[in-house]
Protein backbone atom coordinates (compact mmCIF):
# COMPACT_ATOMS: atom_id res chain seq x y z
CA UNK A 1 0.00 0.00 0.00
CA UNK A 2 1.63 3.25 -1.04
CA UNK A 3 1.72 5.70 2.43
CA UNK A 4 3.50 8.75 3.54
CA UNK A 5 4.56 9.12 6.78
CA UNK A 6 6.17 12.06 8.58
CA UNK A 7 7.67 12.58 11.89
CA UNK A 8 7.78 13.65 14.26
CA UNK A 9 4.14 14.96 14.75
CA UNK A 10 4.94 17.86 16.35
CA UNK A 11 8.03 19.44 17.21
CA UNK A 12 8.82 22.94 19.20
CA UNK A 13 12.22 24.84 18.99
CA UNK A 14 13.69 27.96 20.14
CA UNK A 15 13.60 30.75 17.62
CA UNK A 16 17.37 30.68 15.72
CA UNK A 17 17.64 26.84 16.14
CA UNK A 18 17.55 24.09 13.17
CA UNK A 19 15.51 21.31 12.94
CA UNK A 20 15.15 18.20 10.88
CA UNK A 21 11.78 17.00 9.89
CA UNK A 22 11.79 13.46 8.06
CA UNK A 23 9.59 11.65 5.52
CA UNK A 24 9.45 7.89 4.99
CA UNK A 25 7.04 6.52 1.83
CA UNK A 26 6.44 3.33 0.34
CA UNK A 27 5.09 5.05 -3.00
CA UNK A 28 5.86 2.90 -5.94
CA UNK A 29 6.96 3.81 -8.64
CA UNK A 30 8.13 6.96 -7.92
CA UNK A 31 7.61 10.18 -10.15
CA UNK A 32 8.97 13.31 -7.20
CA UNK A 33 8.51 14.64 -3.86
CA UNK A 34 7.24 17.69 -2.49
CA UNK A 35 7.57 19.27 0.94
CA UNK A 36 5.07 22.08 1.78
CA UNK A 37 4.42 24.90 4.04
CA UNK A 38 0.79 25.29 5.49
CA UNK A 39 0.66 28.48 7.83
CA UNK A 40 -2.75 28.19 10.05
CA UNK A 41 -5.93 29.22 7.94
CA UNK A 42 -4.02 29.05 4.84
CA UNK A 43 -3.62 26.51 2.12
CA UNK A 44 -0.21 24.69 1.52
CA UNK A 45 2.42 26.49 -0.45
CA UNK A 46 5.49 24.47 -2.28
CA UNK A 47 8.46 24.85 -0.86
CA UNK A 48 10.66 22.33 -3.06
CA UNK A 49 9.61 19.75 -5.84
CA UNK A 50 12.20 16.67 -6.06
CA UNK A 51 12.68 13.92 -8.84
CA UNK A 52 14.26 10.82 -8.58
CA UNK A 53 18.43 12.05 -9.74
CA UNK A 54 17.59 14.75 -7.38
CA UNK A 55 19.61 14.70 -4.12
CA UNK A 56 19.38 17.90 -2.31
CA UNK A 57 17.37 21.33 -3.31
CA UNK A 58 17.42 24.19 -1.33
CA UNK A 59 15.34 27.09 -1.26
CA UNK A 60 16.20 30.01 1.35
CA UNK A 61 16.84 28.53 4.66
CA UNK A 62 14.84 25.16 3.60
CA UNK A 63 17.45 22.19 2.69
CA UNK A 64 15.06 18.96 1.18
CA UNK A 65 17.35 15.68 0.87
CA UNK A 66 15.90 12.79 -1.12
CA UNK A 67 17.58 9.21 -0.74
CA UNK A 68 15.30 6.96 -3.11
CA UNK A 69 17.00 4.06 -2.30
CA UNK A 70 15.87 4.00 1.11
CA UNK A 71 12.74 5.94 0.13
CA UNK A 72 13.14 8.80 2.90
CA UNK A 73 13.12 12.53 2.82
CA UNK A 74 14.07 14.99 5.48
CA UNK A 75 13.64 19.18 5.35
CA UNK A 76 15.88 20.83 7.06
CA UNK A 77 15.43 24.28 8.37
CA UNK A 78 18.05 26.70 9.18
CA UNK A 79 17.91 29.46 11.96
CA UNK A 80 14.61 29.23 12.43
CA UNK A 81 12.13 32.31 12.73
CA UNK A 82 9.00 32.90 14.00
CA UNK A 83 7.40 32.67 10.86
CA UNK A 84 8.35 29.33 10.13
CA UNK A 85 5.59 28.23 12.79
CA UNK A 86 3.24 25.99 10.45
CA UNK A 87 2.40 22.55 8.92
CA UNK A 88 4.97 20.96 7.10
CA UNK A 89 3.47 18.36 4.44
CA UNK A 90 5.75 15.76 2.64
CA UNK A 91 3.88 14.45 -0.85
CA UNK A 92 4.61 12.02 -2.61
CA UNK A 93 3.45 11.14 -6.81
CA UNK A 94 3.36 7.77 -8.55
CA UNK A 95 2.52 9.59 -11.99
CA UNK A 96 -0.67 9.08 -10.93
CA UNK A 97 -1.91 10.74 -7.84
CA UNK A 98 -0.60 12.47 -5.02
CA UNK A 99 -0.11 10.56 -1.65
CA UNK A 100 -0.10 13.11 1.21
CA UNK A 101 1.55 12.70 5.13
CA UNK A 102 -0.36 14.05 7.73
CA UNK A 103 2.23 16.39 8.32
CA UNK A 104 4.53 18.25 11.28
CA UNK A 105 3.42 20.71 12.93
CA UNK A 106 6.44 22.75 13.88
CA UNK A 107 5.96 25.91 16.41
CA UNK A 108 8.98 28.28 17.09
CA UNK A 109 8.98 30.60 20.49
CA UNK A 110 11.01 33.22 20.87
CA UNK B 1 -2.80 33.01 -3.64
CA UNK B 2 -1.88 32.77 -6.87
CA UNK B 3 -5.39 33.83 -8.69
CA UNK B 4 -7.44 31.19 -6.53
CA UNK B 5 -10.35 31.97 -4.60
CA UNK B 6 -12.50 29.94 -2.27
CA UNK B 7 -16.09 30.90 -1.26
CA UNK B 8 -17.50 31.18 1.14
CA UNK B 9 -14.15 30.70 3.85
CA UNK B 10 -16.79 29.52 6.41
CA UNK B 11 -19.82 28.00 6.87
CA UNK B 12 -22.16 26.40 9.36
CA UNK B 13 -25.07 24.38 7.94
CA UNK B 14 -27.44 21.87 9.17
CA UNK B 15 -27.60 17.90 8.79
CA UNK B 16 -29.95 17.10 5.07
CA UNK B 17 -29.00 20.94 3.93
CA UNK B 18 -27.94 21.48 0.20
CA UNK B 19 -24.22 23.25 0.66
CA UNK B 20 -22.02 24.33 -2.33
CA UNK B 21 -18.58 25.37 -2.20
CA UNK B 22 -17.05 27.57 -5.00
CA UNK B 23 -13.54 28.30 -6.58
CA UNK B 24 -12.80 30.90 -9.25
CA UNK B 25 -9.38 30.89 -10.70
CA UNK B 26 -8.11 33.98 -12.64
CA UNK B 27 -4.70 31.57 -14.54
CA UNK B 28 -6.72 29.92 -17.22
CA UNK B 29 -5.24 26.93 -15.87
CA UNK B 30 -6.86 23.44 -17.32
CA UNK B 31 -6.65 21.35 -13.79
CA UNK B 32 -9.29 21.67 -11.34
CA UNK B 33 -9.01 19.82 -7.63
CA UNK B 34 -10.99 19.77 -4.68
CA UNK B 35 -9.60 18.36 -1.14
CA UNK B 36 -10.93 17.92 2.33
CA UNK B 37 -8.44 18.04 5.39
CA UNK B 38 -9.00 16.56 8.28
CA UNK B 39 -6.79 15.77 11.43
CA UNK B 40 -5.10 13.03 11.27
CA UNK B 41 -5.87 12.02 7.74
CA UNK B 42 -3.43 13.74 4.96
CA UNK B 43 -5.38 16.16 2.37
CA UNK B 44 -7.74 13.66 0.17
CA UNK B 45 -8.55 14.40 -3.47
CA UNK B 46 -12.29 14.76 -3.46
CA UNK B 47 -12.78 15.38 -7.36
CA UNK B 48 -11.22 16.71 -9.76
CA UNK B 49 -11.56 18.33 -13.59
CA UNK B 50 -9.37 18.17 -16.76
CA UNK B 51 -11.47 20.80 -18.59
CA UNK B 52 -15.26 22.31 -18.86
CA UNK B 53 -17.49 19.32 -18.24
CA UNK B 54 -14.75 16.86 -17.71
CA UNK B 55 -14.43 15.96 -14.47
CA UNK B 56 -13.41 12.73 -12.76
CA UNK B 57 -13.44 11.19 -9.06
CA UNK B 58 -11.38 11.33 -6.37
CA UNK B 59 -10.63 9.08 -3.52
CA UNK B 60 -13.18 10.07 -0.91
CA UNK B 61 -16.14 11.14 -3.37
CA UNK B 62 -19.18 9.45 -1.78
CA UNK B 63 -21.40 12.65 -1.20
CA UNK B 64 -19.86 14.77 -3.59
CA UNK B 65 -21.08 15.96 -7.09
CA UNK B 66 -19.44 18.85 -9.17
CA UNK B 67 -19.54 21.25 -11.79
CA UNK B 68 -17.47 22.93 -14.10
CA UNK B 69 -19.31 25.27 -16.77
CA UNK B 70 -16.51 27.25 -17.44
CA UNK B 71 -12.71 27.40 -17.13
CA UNK B 72 -12.37 29.31 -13.93
CA UNK B 73 -15.37 27.90 -11.90
CA UNK B 74 -15.25 24.68 -10.19
CA UNK B 75 -18.01 24.05 -7.92
CA UNK B 76 -18.43 21.44 -5.14
CA UNK B 77 -21.94 20.52 -4.38
CA UNK B 78 -22.66 18.19 -0.79
CA UNK B 79 -26.04 17.52 -1.63
CA UNK B 80 -27.51 16.61 1.52
CA UNK B 81 -24.77 17.38 4.18
CA UNK B 82 -23.88 14.93 7.01
CA UNK B 83 -21.67 15.47 9.81
CA UNK B 84 -18.88 13.52 8.97
CA UNK B 85 -18.62 16.32 5.64
CA UNK B 86 -17.55 18.87 8.38
CA UNK B 87 -14.07 19.60 7.58
CA UNK B 88 -11.64 21.78 5.72
CA UNK B 89 -11.96 22.11 1.95
CA UNK B 90 -9.25 23.22 -0.20
CA UNK B 91 -9.41 23.38 -4.03
CA UNK B 92 -6.14 23.26 -6.17
CA UNK B 93 -5.53 24.32 -9.65
CA UNK B 94 -2.33 23.06 -12.53
CA UNK B 95 -1.51 24.39 -15.85
CA UNK B 96 -0.43 21.71 -18.18
CA UNK B 97 0.26 18.57 -16.20
CA UNK B 98 -1.60 17.05 -13.46
CA UNK B 99 1.21 17.04 -11.15
CA UNK B 100 2.77 20.65 -11.92
CA UNK B 101 2.41 23.84 -10.76
CA UNK B 102 0.10 23.10 -8.29
CA UNK B 103 -1.48 25.73 -6.24
CA UNK B 104 -3.73 25.79 -3.26
CA UNK B 105 -6.49 28.12 -2.51
CA UNK B 106 -7.30 29.51 1.24
CA UNK B 107 -9.61 26.61 2.23
CA UNK B 108 -13.26 26.84 3.26
CA UNK B 109 -13.94 25.71 6.34
CA UNK B 110 -17.41 24.09 6.69
CA UNK B 111 -19.30 22.59 9.59
CA UNK B 112 -22.38 20.99 9.67
CA UNK B 113 -24.60 20.86 12.69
Amino acid sequence: KNQVEQSPQSLIILEGKNCTLQCNYTVSPFSNLRWYKQDTGRGPVSLTIMTFSENTKSNGRYTATLDADTKQSSLHITASQLSDSASYICVVTDGNQFYFGTGTSLTVIP
Amino acid sequence: DAGITQSPRHKVTETGTPVTLRCHQTENHRYMYWYRQDPGHGLRLIHYSYGVKDTDKGEVSDGYSVSRSKTEDFLLTLESATSSQTSVYFCAISESNRFYGYTFGSGTRLTVV
